[in-house]
């Protein structure tokens, strides 16, 4: 079980590029969210999924586009970035049985915008 | 929305001494409060967790506490060792829609560090 694999680990990017991170787990998981870590700041929900179709935003959603077609796999997708997406980048994924399952964290991608 | 506040934001101890992190949450709604401990250049790995009908959980070395009325809930690390040092998240957890997924509201965050 390899849990929960984020690609890449470090993206160097201009303002106005666009790029995908990928996010895949292999445990079955139904719920799987996206996260961005800033210092001072925790850990802020960005979206989730709670099935292969289903997305809804979080906390901070704005210029961050996310869908899922499969249960194993959560993209996200940042089409303009910019300067205040720098941040790294945390991608979780949960079982569906309990309310109180523990969520699973992958190794991150740190991502700066130039 | 939820709002979780977390202190101290670093803490250092020396080795065998306890360590105590504190946390308040504004949402009575939430009714799960994972901890998770992070070590550098990795992601976050759930510790302990207390559900809101629970006042106290332990797992040998630590320790949760939980007061719903005030809205705090803590952890405690007993006989620290140099591996604990980490940065330590706490999280409030509520039911999102007709789910049972739940959105966790993570707190700053606690630098430990133990010295041997």
């Amino acid at each position: 079980n390899a849990g929960v694999t984020q690609t890449p680990k470090f993206q160097v990017l201009k303002t106005g590029q666009s790029m995908t991170l990928q996010c895949a787990q292999d445990m079955n998981h139904e719920y799987m969210s996206w996260y961005r870590q800033d210092p001072g700041m925790g850990l802020r929900l960005i979206h989730y999924s709670v099935g292969a179709g289903i997305t809804d935003q979080g906390e901070v959603p704005n210029g961050y586009n996310v869908s899922r077609s499969t249960t194993e796999d959560f993209p996200l997708r940042l089409l303009s970035a910019a300067p205040s997406q720098t941040s790294v980048y945390f991608c979780a994924s949960s079982s569906g049985v309990r309310f109180y399952n523990e969520q699973f964290f992958g190794p991150g991608t740190r991502l700066t915008v130039l | 929305g939820e709002n979780v506040e977390q202190h101290p934001s670093t803490l250092s101890v020396q080795e065998g001494d306890s360590a105590v992190i504190k946390c308040t949450y504004s949402d009575s709604a939430s009714n799960y409060f994972p901890w998770y401990k992070q070590e550098l250049g990795k992601g976050p790995q759930l510790i302990i967790d207390i559900r809101s009908n629970v006042g106290e959980k332990k797992d040998q070395r630590i320790a949760v506490t939980l007061n719903k009325t005030a809205k705090h809930f803590s952890l405690h690390i007993t006989e620290t060792q140099p591996e604990d040092s980490a940065v330590y998240f706490c999280a409030a957890s509520m039911r999102a829609g007709g789910t049972s997924y739940g959105k966790l509201t993570f707190g700053q965050g606690t630098i430990l560090t133990v010295h041997p």
